[in-house]
């Protein structure tokens, strides 16, 4: 079965580092995949999308993500962390089922930023 | 433009209800996904409709049903509702036809059950 997994589940930080959150799927087809991002108290939010291309996707806030097929992964980077991203990530990958869109979420990791 | 909206907010109720949750997704989108979100649990795909019709459920009991409506609104129901039911459910919505799109959520519906 299709499945993301998402290494770590609570990540602390202090502002300034540097991130990077795992990701890896199990499907061997191909896949769009995702970055989604849920702040307190709100809904959830796309961060970036890969379809095909550049396997190094650029997404809002200053986070980016890249593609390595070879190992089944799309980690997200961020050089720098702000205290305002404290918040869940999930990764995302989707496969096309009968001519429309399936999506499978990680378990989210819960980032938090000590100012 | 409208993101996708779900009512109500919150719902209480206790063990063995019926739960009604809805969804109206963003204009012009005619697919819509349910998930739930529990605690630990990250989130777990649960229905798919498209076009009116269900085209895909998750690994959950027949309690969990659905329907979307001509206007492609949904509706999510939860029949004789039990403890670990408690949960955050979200609604997405897909523009068609769905290839290369992302998922646009709503702010869920948090479903507690006493």
């Amino acid at each position: 079965a299709q499945s993301v997994s998402q290494h770590n589940h609570h990540v602390i930080l202090s502002e300034a580092a540097s991130l990077e959150l795992g990701c890896n799927y199990s499907y061997g087809g191909t896949v769009n995949l995702f970055w989604y991002v849920q702040y307190p108290g709100q809904h959830l939010q796309l961060l970036l999308k890969y379809f095909s291309g550049d396997p190094l996707v650029k997404g809002i806030k200053g986070f980016e993500a890249e593609f390595i097929k070879s190992k089944f992964s799309f980690n997200l980077r961020k050089p720098s962390v702000q205290w305002s991203d404290t918040a869940e990530y999930f990764c995302a990958v989707s496969r096309i089922i009968q001519g429309a869109q399936k999506l499978v979420f990680g378990q989210g990791t819960r980032l938090t930023i000590n100012p | 433009e409208a993101g996708v909206t779900q009512s109500p907010t919150h719902l209480i109720k206790t063990r063995g209800q019926q739960a009604t949750l809805r969804c109206s997704p963003i204009s012009g989108h005619t697919s819509v996904y349910w998930y739930q979100q529990a605690l630990g649990l990250g989130l777990q795909f649960l229905l798919w409709y498209d076009e009116g019709e269900e085209r895909n459920r998750g690994n959950f009991p027949p309690r969990f049903s659905g329907r979307q409506f001509p206007n492609y609104s949904s509706e999510l129901n939860v029949n004789a509702l039990e403890l670990e039911d408690s949960a955050l459910y979200l609604c997405a919505s897909l523009s068609p036809p769905g290839y290369n799109q992302p998922q646009h959520f709503g702010d869920g519906t948090r479903l507690s059950i006493l």
